[in-house]
């Protein structure tokens, strides 16, 4: 069982709906990280935190996407308006630090189908 | 570029022979390595991770991997493969920008015949 719960396991929006899922990071992790898996098993860097504090994005999650982390709250990962291209496995990952020799641990995933 | 290549992406195996996954890597400095196996319908696991030091890293269940400079390779290896052996296999490397967000193979399944 892993030690990053994320919620809920399949999600199914419409087009132009918004997606939500959460993700709890494993307890002493400060560093939590969203990736994208598609169909084609290609991954994609979302967005990552420490803390509260972004640390890093890309443009796609700038314009489509909101993340948070808040304070004693999950983590959260949100698409505005969803698009079929959305499809994919969400998965979020923590890590105890920063450092370059640092470890992750990842959570089961999100699978959202958009329609 | 940072970038890692999996070459192949399907490899059938038997069940108790042995196993070798490729993974090529490109990265500028010195490159923290990771492998990864994925379950139907799970999340990622760790099997084994290369950080600078000895060059051949032991995993769980038996597996290990080699990381070559020269050849900027990081394979893995299984000596007699199980039938719960049957996933897909991914090779990662830690980024070296803000937050250390890791790059990924797109995976190499195996399956495994009786």
């Amino acid at each position: 069982n892993s030690k990053v719960i994320q919620t809920p396991r399949y999600l199914v929006k419409g087009q132009g709906q918004k997606a939500k899922m959460r993700c709890i990071p494993e307890k002493g992790h400060p560093v939590v990280f969203w990736y994208q898996q598609n169909k084609n098993n290609e991954f994609k860097f979302l967005i990552n935190f420490q803390n509260q504090e972004v640390l890093q994005q890309i443009d796609m999650t700038e314009k489509r996407f909101s993340a948070e982390c808040p304070s004693n709250s999950p983590c959260s990962l949100e698409i505005q308006s969803s698009e079929a291209g959305d499809s994919a496995l969400y998965l979020c990952a923590s890590s105890p630090h920063r450092g370059a020799n640092s470890d992750y641990t990842f959570g089961s995933g999100t699978r959202l189908l958009v329609i | 570029a940072q970038s890692v290549t999996q070459p192949d992406a399907r490899v059938t195996v038997s069940e108790g022979a042995s196993l070798q996954l490729r993974c090529k890597y490109s990265y500028f400095g010195t490159p923290y390595l990771f492998w990864y196996v994925q379950y139907p319908r799970q999340g990622l696991q760790l099997l084994l991770k290369y950080y600078p030091g000895d060059p051949v890293v032991q995993g769980v269940n038996g597996f290990e991997a080699e990381f070559s400079k020269s050849n900027s390779s990081f394979h893995l290896r299984k000596a007699s493969v199980h039938w719960s052996d049957w996933a897909v296999y991914f090779c990662a490397v830690s980024t070296y920008q803000g937050g250390r967000a890791l790059i990924f193979g797109t995976g190499t399944t195996v399956s495994v015949s009786p």
